[in-house]
């Protein structure tokens, strides 16, 4: 069965420094999304690709997070530079497109802050 | 603001009865709702969804109910399992913008 790959699956790094997350969907699925989830909350949509177009970063960070997925496929997400706030599962997810369509998860990235 | 509510953190159900969870929402713009279940230390996986030209879907041992005019969803879970041991998350959706609950935790007691 397919599944959505991410990697690294756990991550402490200090405060300033440099992260990033990978992030490969399931083969074919068009839109890819990354989330952050704090603990006791939902999840919080950071961005949306469409292929390698953003559909829709309104709640990323911008200066301090960024986003890409050049080849329309697997995706990076990063941090630079992590503030002890940014501490929280990070969330890639895949759908074949609209928002009413199933998204698949992959298993999060546990990102400490320290 | 938050457009989609799970007001209950935890909920605690003997195995085989009914879990009952509930999600409350204030945008009349949301026209499809889902549900999804979380394992610890997985991602969100998808339990069953809701169009809001219906009242109520059934998929096996679940069942959404949607209340427009209260602005209400439940999930039922009958009976419940020990696997049904996860937090359960609402969601709802617009035509541009997907908006998730806090969630719910539920426990299945032996």
């Amino acid at each position: 069965e397919a599944e959505v790959a991410q990697s690294p699956r756990y991550k402490i790094t200090e405060k300033s420094q440099a992260v990033a997350f990978w992030c490969d969907p399931i083969s074919g699925h068009a839109t890819l999304y990354w989330y952050r989830q704090i603990l006791g909350q939902g999840p919080e949509l950071l961005v949306q690709f469409q292929d390698e177009s953003v559909v829709d970063d309104s709640q990323l960070p911008k200066d301090r997070f960024s986003a890409e997925r050049l080849k329309g496929v697997d995706s990076t997400l990063k941090i630079q530079p992590a503030e002890l706030g940014d501490s929280a599962m990070y969330l890639c997810a895949s759908s074949f497109g609209s928002l009413t369509d199933t998204q698949y998860f992959g298993p999060g990235t546990r990102l400490t802050v320290l | 603001d938050q457009q989609v509510k799970q007001n209950s953190p935890s909920l605690s159900v003997q195995e085989g009865r009914i879990s009952i969870l509930n999600c409350d929402y204030t945008n009349s713009m949301f026209d499809y709702f889902l549900w999804y279940k979380k394992y610890p230390a997985e991602g969100p996986t998808f339990l069953i969804s809701i169009s809001s030209i219906k009242d109520k879907n059934e998929d096996g041992r679940f069942t959404v109910f949607l209340n427009k005019s209260a602005k209400h969803l439940s999930l039922h879970i009958v009976p419940s399992q020990p696997g049904d041991s996860a937090v359960y998350f609402c969601a709802a959706v617009s035509n541009y913008q997907l908006i998730w609950g806090a969630g719910t935790k539920l426990i299945i007691k032996p």
